[in-house]
């Protein structure tokens, strides 16, 4: 299972688009890129997922160069409520298992006033 | 609609207590799944159940076993406390097992070990 990178921290103002970068230099062929979001004292609330190029929803929108080393998850003008921890997961949904999904620690976003 | 639902939210024990942590999801979702979260630090899988009368460990599995009861419902058994089990456990659901498969999340039951 492809290893992520991700940056332990960042710090944005309201209003501002923010970018998150994950590396993922070993992904497979059938892999996709997954990112959740978790608030203080809550679970991981799955956000976005997406194989290649773009996916976009309500929430978040998700780039994925060809190569697909590597994702950005964009939060357009965020707000204070936006501040949580960011996980980037990849993974496939048929040849590997469970057993092999790992977390790791995440990007914490601080959003300002 | 409920989705994951954990009970108890806290829970207090003494070392070499036992505990069932209980978890039961309303999706129809076939996989199920139990973590441990540490301060600061990401999720860390304990069990999973890929479909119901199936079970397998995860990264952690030691000090824990799992009963997937029926569709519905997947418990955590910790059959004598200790310490290092002190943390936040989170049970999750998937529609299919797959490392890739998006999970649906409860809120966590806190778990103190004195």
């Amino acid at each position: 299972l492809a290893k992520t990178t991700q940056p332990i921290s960042m710090d944005s103002y309201e209003g501002q688009e923010v970018n998150i970068t994950c590396s993922h230099n070993n992904i497979a062929t059938n892999d996709y890129i997954t990112w959740y979001q978790q608030f203080p004292s809550q679970g991981p609330r799955f956000i976005i997922q997406g194989y290649k190029t773009k996916v976009t929803n309500e929430v978040a929108s998700l780039f994925i160069p060809a190569d697909r080393k590597s994702s950005t998850l964009s939060l357009p003008r965020v707000s204070l409520s936006d501040t949580a921890v960011y996980y980037c997961l990849v993974g496939d949904s048929f040849y590997s298992s469970a057993s092999k999904i790992i977390f790791g620690s995440g990007t914490r976003l601080s959003i300002r006033p | 609609n409920a989705g994951v639902t954990q009970t108890p939210k806290f829970q207090v024990l003494k070392t070499g207590q036992s505990m069932t942590l209980q978890c039961a999801q309303d999706m129809n979702h076939n996989s199920m799944y139990w973590y441990r979260q540490d301060p600061g630090m990401g999720l860390r899988l304990i069990y999973y159940s890929a479909s119901e009368g199936t079970t397998d460990k995860g990264e952690v599995p030691n000090g824990y076993n799992v009963s997937r009861l029926n569709k519905r419902e997947f418990s955590l058994r910790l059959e004598s406390a200790a310490p290092s089990q002190t943390s936040v456990y989170f049970c999750a659901s998937s529609e299919r097992e797959g490392s890739g498969e998006p999970q649906h999340f409860g809120d966590g039951t806190r778990l103190s070990i004195l």
